[in-house]
C-alpha cells in the first residue's frame, strides 16, 4: 500500500539553526499539507501546497518558515532560525482529491526536538 | 475558519462497554467528517469518516453520527478493546478555495480501556 514518507524520523538541533523536514508524498497525489503537534496537544494545519504554490497557511507559519517541492516527488518544510517553541512533531499529508473525497494520508512524522 | 470543540478530553471505560466521543464544528459548508486514531509516538490514522449526504455511517464495532442542523458528530465504539486505548480526534475541513482541504483537529480525547 503506497504511504508518505518523511525523514528524519527524529532531528535535534540548536536554537537558530536551519531545519529541512523531507516529505515524499504519495506518487498520484496533488494536494500536499505540514500539519504539527506540541507533544500531548491537538494536530495543528501549518500550510497546504497545490500546483506548485502555498494554497492556505496558518498564523502558525510565519516567515521563518517555507515549503518547496524542489522535484517531482520530494515536499519539504524548512524552519529557517528554530526556537525553543518549535519543538514538535511535524506530519506531512498528501491527497489525491479535494473536498470530501479528499482523504489525508498522513506520514509517520518528524520529531524536532531544538535546545 | 472552521472550529472544532471535541468532549470529552478523557475517558476511561471498561472492556466491554462503550465509549462515545462528541464533537462540534462551525463552518456550516464543511461536508466531510474523518476521525482519527492515534497512538503513542504514531501518526494519526483515519479510522471513520461520513459524509454530509448521511447521519450514520458504521464499520463492526465503530459508528459515527452527523447531525448537520446542529453541527455535531460523534464516535461510538462498541465491546471496546484494551486495543482501543489511545488519543481519538475529529476533524472538520475548511474549503480552500478550489485547492484542497484544509482539516481542523479537535482536542483529543484519550481513551482507557480498563481489562
Amino acid at each position: 500500500e503506497p504511504e508518505v514518507t518523511q525523514t528524519p524520523s527524529h532531528q535535534v538541533t540548536q536554537m537558530g539553526q536551519e531545519v529541512i523536514l523531507r516529505c515524499v508524498p504519495i506518487s498520484n497525489h496533488l494536494y500536499f499539507y505540514w500539519y504539527r503537534q506540541i507533544l500531548g496537544q491537538k494536530v495543528e494545519f501549518l500550510v497546504s501546497f497545490y500546483n506548485n504554490e502555498i494554497s492556505e497557511k496558518s498564523e502558525i507559519f510565519d516567515d521563518q518558515f517555507s515549503v518547496e517541492r524542489p522535484d517531482g516527488s520530494n515536499f519539504t518544510l524548512k524552519i529557517r532560525s528554530t526556537k525553543l517553541e518549535d519543538s514538535a512533531m511535524y506530519f506531512c499529508a498528501s491527497s489525491a482529491l479535494m473536498g470530501a473525497d479528499g482523504e489525508l494520508f498522513f506520514g509517520e512524522g518528524s520529531r524536532l526536538t531544538v535546545l | 475558519g472552521e472550529n472544532v470543540e471535541q468532549h470529552p478530553s478523557t475517558l476511561s471505560v471498561q472492556e466491554g462497554d462503550s465509549a462515545v466521543i462528541k464533537c462540534t464544528y462551525s463552518d456550516s459548508a464543511s461536508n466531510y467528517f474523518p476521525w482519527y486514531k492515534q497512538e503513542l509516538g504514531k501518526r494519526p490514522q483515519l479510522i471513520i469518516d461520513i459524509r454530509s449526504n448521511v447521519g450514520e455511517k458504521k464499520d463492526q464495532r465503530i459508528a459515527v453520527t452527523l447531525n448537520k442542523t446542529a453541527k455535531h458528530f460523534s464516535l461510538h465504539i462498541t465491546e471496546t478493546q484494551p486495543e482501543d486505548s489511545a488519543v481519538y480526534f475529529c476533524a472538520a475541513p475548511s474549503m480552500i478555495k478550489a485547492a484542497g482541504n484544509k482539516l481542523t483537529f479537535g482536542g483529543g480525547t484519550r481513551v482507557l480501556v480498563k481489562p
